[in-house]
Order: C-alpha cells, then sequence, then structure tokens
C-alpha cells in the first residue's frame, strides 16, 4: 500500500511554531486537496484541516495548511502541551482511485 | 451531536470473516457517505471503502476481493465484512463520516473496534 511521506517525529517547545510536512507525487497531492487529521494515543483521529488550507469549526487558527506542488505541510503556531499527537496528512490518488494516508508525524511538546 | 457507536467480534483466527457494524446516532445517516479506515497495531491509517447515499461502494484495490459493505437505513448502521483475514488484518477499525462539502474529508470517527486475528 502506497503511502504519503512524513517525517516519523518532530518536537518543540511550548509558544514555539512546527511545521510537518507531507510528500505526495503527481496522481495525489500534487492534484488534489490534502486532509490533515490528529490523533492521541488510544483515541480515534479528529479532523484538522480539510481542502488543504480550511479548518473545521472549533479548530483553533493556530492551524493552518498549506501546499505546493506535490508536497503539503501542516504549520501548528504558538505550540501548546495539548498539540502532543500523531498527525496523519491524506489526499486523494487518481491511480489508485482510493485516498492515501501519510505514515503519520510523531509531535512531542518539550 | 452525532456519536458512532461500533461492536463486532474482537478477536479471529485465521481463514475467518471479520464483521463489524457502526451505529450513527444523533444525525442524518442518509445525507451522507461512510467509510471504514483501518489502524494495526503502532502503524498509520489505512481506508478500506466507502458507502454512497445510494448503496454504491467503493472499495481499497488492495482489498477489494475481500471486502463487502452494506448499510441498514431504517437503522442507521453501516456494516463491513471482511473474508480470509490473516494475522495482517489485525487492526483497529473505524467507522467514519464522509463530508462532502469538505472534499470527501472525514469528520466524525467512531471510537474504534481492535481486531485481533491469530491462531
Amino acid at each position: 500500500q502506497s503511502v504519503l511521506t512524513q517525517p516519523p517525529s518532530t518536537s518543540g517547545s511550548p509558544g514555539q511554531r512546527v511545521t510537518i510536512s507531507c510528500s505526495g507525487g503527481d496522481s495525489d497531492v500534487r492534484i488534489n486537496v490534502v486532509t490533515w487529521y490528529k490523533q492521541r494515543p488510544g483515541t480515534a483521529p479528529q479532523l484538522l484541516i480539510y481542502s488543504t488550507n480550511k479548518r473545521p469549526s472549533g479548530v483553533p487558527d493556530r492551524f493552518s495548511g498549506s501546499k505546493s506542488g506535490a508536497s503539503a505541510s501542516l504549520s501548528i503556531s504558538a505550540l501548546q502541551s495539548e498539540d502532543e499527537a500523531d498527525y496523519f496528512c491524506a489526499a486523494w490518488d487518481a491511480n489508485l482511485m482510493a485516498p492515501l494516508f501519510g505514515g503519520g508525524t510523531r509531535l512531542t511538546v518539550l | 451531536q452525532v456519536q458512532i457507536q461500533q461492536w463486532g467480534a474482537g478477536v479471529l483466527k485465521p481463514s475467518e470473516t471479520l464483521s463489524l457494524t457502526c451505529a450513527v446516532h444523533g444525525g442524518s445517516f442518509s445525507d451522507f457517505y461512510w467509510t471504514w479506515v483501518r489502524q494495526p497495531p503502532g502503524k498509520g491509517l489505512e481506508w478500506i471503502g466507502e458507502m454512497h447515499h445510494s448503496g454504491h461502494t467503493k472499495y481499497n484495490p488492495s482489498l477489494k476481493s475481500r471486502v463487502t459493505m452494506s448499510k441498514d437505513t431504517s437503522e442507521n448502521q453501516l456494516s463491513l465484512e471482511l473474508r480470509s483475514v490473516t494475522a495482517a488484518d489485525t487492526a483497529v477499525y473505524y467507522c467514519a463520516r464522509v463530508v462532502e462539502e469538505m472534499d470527501d474529508a472525514f469528520d466524525i470517527w467512531g471510537p474504534g473496534t481492535t481486531v485481533l486475528v491469530s491462531s
């Protein structure tokens, strides 16, 4: 099963800004919107960003998404302890005709 | 407030059939697509398939030969069947709502059902 490429881990101190990358290809990230999910240990994922850069109701504006070419990014500013979680990107793959997920990035708040 | 309840057999032997159900409470069932996603222990997420309003289904090509999704609109329930399971099918299985207006993002997730395949 192909996956989108994310760094396995990243970290930051409270108040800092971190960025998580999501690298795909010509049949997924480059031509389709990207979605981001946050997952705390032992719980279900929750929607964080949809349509590449839109936030659902209730998600703070500290979270933002962007895309350039076949790479997408999730930025989290003013880092807080409750941001410590796994973050997954996703995009529809036009070849597989299925959504692909990234392998996930574990964010540690120091 | 939409809530999703999930249930199904948690332990299976190789070659058996996985059967899970999710029930949607407190919101519209018929107006949305519904999807199943799984997560092997310590790993990332894998899309299994989705069910449309019409009953039309789409499955992950890698699982298509073994998967059947169905729904009971009168009970607001969605079911997943995965045949001939192996240890590789050990995972937490999630049911989630798909929102077309959000470019098919999965906005509400069930709590997950842990399935272990072991002889």
